[in-house]
């Protein structure tokens, strides 16, 4: 049973750049959120969806970020016009019916 | 709002001492959750503490539920170098049944 899939693991961008951060939950799962980590921090919620609907968008910022989780396909985490501020680890987690969260690998952001 | 404070930030102990990482919330809780994260990794799940009063142990690991419901510890006896990482403990938003708060984590660093 693969768990949460996250990629890419690594990704450098340039000021002004996009960003495209992917998640695919764990099998079975079908609900997705989205943490934004910065170094030595905890773990800051940014997003909240469901396939096809975002439940709960309250913590990411409302200009440059979105989240979408099609019918089919990973969730996608799309940072437009990259400032050096959104460097930083992004994780993905994962619930089926149960409240356990289960992380992916993370994306390590990283703007230049 | 609904905040959680985890103490200590860091803890340094000789290969072999005890460390415990305390929770403490704002709000009375319906669970609590733990989770490690090695340095370098993702957040991993460690238990959900639901009863008031509530002991658990994984091996050397000790989490306890507070009879009030509104802190929880974490306790490992007789630490060992895989031990090393960040101890975040989290709690579910009130009126939430999703949305986990997490604390800002205790860095455990061992030497051997």
């Amino acid at each position: 049973n693969a768990g949460v899939m996250q990629n890419p693991r690594h990704l450098v961008r340039r000021r002004g750049q996009e960003a495209r951060l992917r998640c695919s939950p764990m099998k079975g799962h079908s609900h997705v959120y989205w943490y934004r980590q910065l170094p030595e921090e905890g773990l800051k919620f940014m997003v909240y969806l469901q396939k096809e609907n975002i439940i709960d968008e309250s913590g990411m910022p409302k200009e440059r970020f979105s989240a979408e989780f099609p019918k089919e396909g990973p969730s996608i985490l799309r940072i437009q016009q990259v400032v050096r501020g959104d460097s930083a680890a992004y994780f993905c987690a994962s619930t089926g019916q149960q409240e356990t969260q289960y992380f992916g690998p993370g994306t390590r952001l990283l703007v230049l | 709002g609904q905040q959680v404070m985890q103490i200590p930030q860091y803890q340094h102990v000789q290969e072999g001492e005890d460390f415990t990482t305390y929770c403490n919330s704002s709000t009375t809780l319906s669970n609590i959750q733990w989770y490690k994260q090695r340095p370098g990794g993702h957040p991993v799940f460690l238990i959900q503490l639901v009863k008031s009063g509530e002991v658990k142990k994984q091996k050397r690991l000790t989490f306890q539920f507070g009879e009030a419901k509104k802190n929880s510890s974490l306790h490992i006896t007789a630490t060992q170098t895989t031990d090393v990482g960040t101890y975040f403990c989290a709690e579910p938003l009130m009126d939430s049944s999703y949305k986990l708060i997490f604390g800002s984590g205790t860095r455990l660093l061992v030497r051997p």
